[in-house]
């Protein structure tokens, strides 16, 4: 499975846009890069998924360089209810074990 | 709501002593993991079922062990509970017995916070 590495924390103020970068160098070519969010004391949740290029939905970006070695999560003007752990995961159509990690604590504040 | 039951919510127990937490997956799901998460380790993986079969397993000691019923539901068995043992275990379903990739999302449970004293 692919290593990822995440930062730690960051911070933001609300209403402002959040960009998580996630780099995992050896990154293979079947392998999808997957993004859940966790509020403490709750299980973690499906935020986004991608393989290459951007992907959007109604929460977030996925924006995917063509080497693929790094992916950003884009939270567009993000509110207090944001702070969470994110987490950044690399693993294939037949990757079995997920380990999270500790991934990034964002902290939004007024 | 994620449609991943698990139960208890709580159990304080002692050192020593023995416990068993229970999964109800998604309806339809086949697959089921239990993760342990402690703050000092992040999200850690430990077993993950399929259809009944165990199918991939991570940092698991030998003091648990876990399985899945026919009715797909799982349990995850802790003995000789020790002080470290106090985490928060979380079990997951998706429908595919791959966890990511094309097959999509894990479904998280609420967890179950054990406390050891």
């Amino acid at each position: 499975l692919a290593k990822t590495t995440q930062p730690i924390s960051m911070d933001s103020y609300e209403g402002q846009e959040v960009n998580i970068t996630c780099s995992h160098n050896n990154i293979a070519t079947n392998d999808y890069i997957t993004w859940y969010q966790q509020f403490p004391s709750q299980g973690p949740r499906f935020i986004i998924q991608g393989y290459k290029t951007k992907v959007t939905n109604e929460v977030a970006s996925l924006f995917i360089p063509a080497d693929r070695k790094s992916s950003t999560l884009s939270l567009p003007r993000v509110s207090l209810s944001d702070t969470a752990v994110y987490y950044c995961l690399v693993a294939s159509n037949s990757g079995y074990a997920l380990n999270f990690g500790k991934g990034t604590s964002l902290l939004v504040t007024p | 709501d994620s449609g991943v039951t698990q139960t208890p919510k709580h159990l304080i127990t002692a050192t020593g002593q023995r416990v068993t937490l229970r999964c109800s997956p998604r309806s339809g799901d086949l697959s089921v993991y239990w993760y342990q998460q402690s703050l000092d380790q992040g999200l850690q993986f430990l077993i993950q079922y399929y259809n009944g079969e165990e199918r991939a397993k991570g940092n698991i000691l030998e003091r648990f062990s876990a399985q899945q019923f026919p009715d797909l539901h799982s349990e995850l068995n802790l003995s000789s509970l020790e002080l470290g043992d106090s985490a928060l275990y979380f079990c997951a379903s998706s429908p595919s017995p791959y966890s990511s990739g094309g097959a999509g999302e894990l479904f998280f449970g609420e967890g179950s916070r054990l406390t050891v004293l």
